[in-house]
């Protein structure tokens, strides 16, 4: 079965030092990967995503993500935080092979606190 | 941003009455999709479409009914509102089905007492 495993429930760091969320998936074929961030009271906003090809790859407001093949992983990192980066963070993979209604598999999200 | 609405966007009511909520999009995309997020339970999917009069269940689609009249709109109806239906809604569109990235509405919360 397909899964999205994050392992950490909460991160704080302090603003201006690097962040590494990470991402574990369980996927029977190659897998479509994002990242979406949600701040309070809004919708989920997609960071970045990987379908193919280099296994680095950028997203908005300063964010990348690594594509492990062998490790299962796609991790997101950012060099230095933002106070306005405090939001909760979610992986998905997709799409669900065995429903086929395209659904995306999230994980169970990271909130993200940042120390001034 | 993709262009999507949902309305209303924040609701209260009382058990056993109809409510329906709208999802708008001005992409023309093909498929939608409604999830509902729980604290604990993530994003799961009540309901999608793959077309215009073209729906089908998700995994948490008990309760709830949907319909799809026009490419920009997909009605969620919660025929009888119950507690457990207290969540927050989205919508969620793409342009293919699967592997493909689905852009999010900005959600209902949905409060039934």
């Amino acid at each position: 079965a397909q899964s999205v495993t994050q392992p950490d429930i909460h991160i704080t760091v302090s603003e201006g030092a690097s962040l590494e969320l990470r991402c574990n998936y369980s996927y029977g074929a190659t897998p479509y990967l994002f990242w979406y961030v949600q701040s309070p009271g809004q919708g989920l906003q997609l960071l970045l995503k990987y379908f193919s090809g280099d296994t680095l790859v950028q997203g908005i407001k300063g964010f990348e993500a690594e594509f492990k093949r062998s490790q299962s992983s796609f991790n997101l990192r950012k060099p230095s935080v933002h106070w306005s980066d405090a939001a909760e963070y979610f992986c998905a993979v997709g799409p669900e092979v065995s429903s086929n209604t395209g659904k995306l598999i999230f994980g169970q999200g990271t909130t993200l606190q940042v120390k001034p | 941003d993709a262009g999507i609405t949902q309305s209303p966007r924040h609701k209260v009511t009382e058990t056993g009455t109809p409510v329906t909520l709208r999802c708008h999009q001005t992409e023309n995309h093909r498929y939608m999709y409604w999830y509902r997020q729980d604290p604990g339970h993530g994003l799961r999917l009540i309901h999608y479409s793959y077309g215009v009069k073209d729906t089908d269940k998700g995994e948490v689609s008990d309760g709830y009914s949907v319909s799809r009249s026009k490419t920009e709109d997909f009605l969620l109806t919660l025929e009888s509102a119950t507690s457990s239906q207290t969540s927050v809604y989205f919508c969620a569109i793409s342009a293919e089905l699967g592997g493909v990235e689905q852009y999010f509405g900005p959600g209902t919360r949905l409060t039934v007492t």
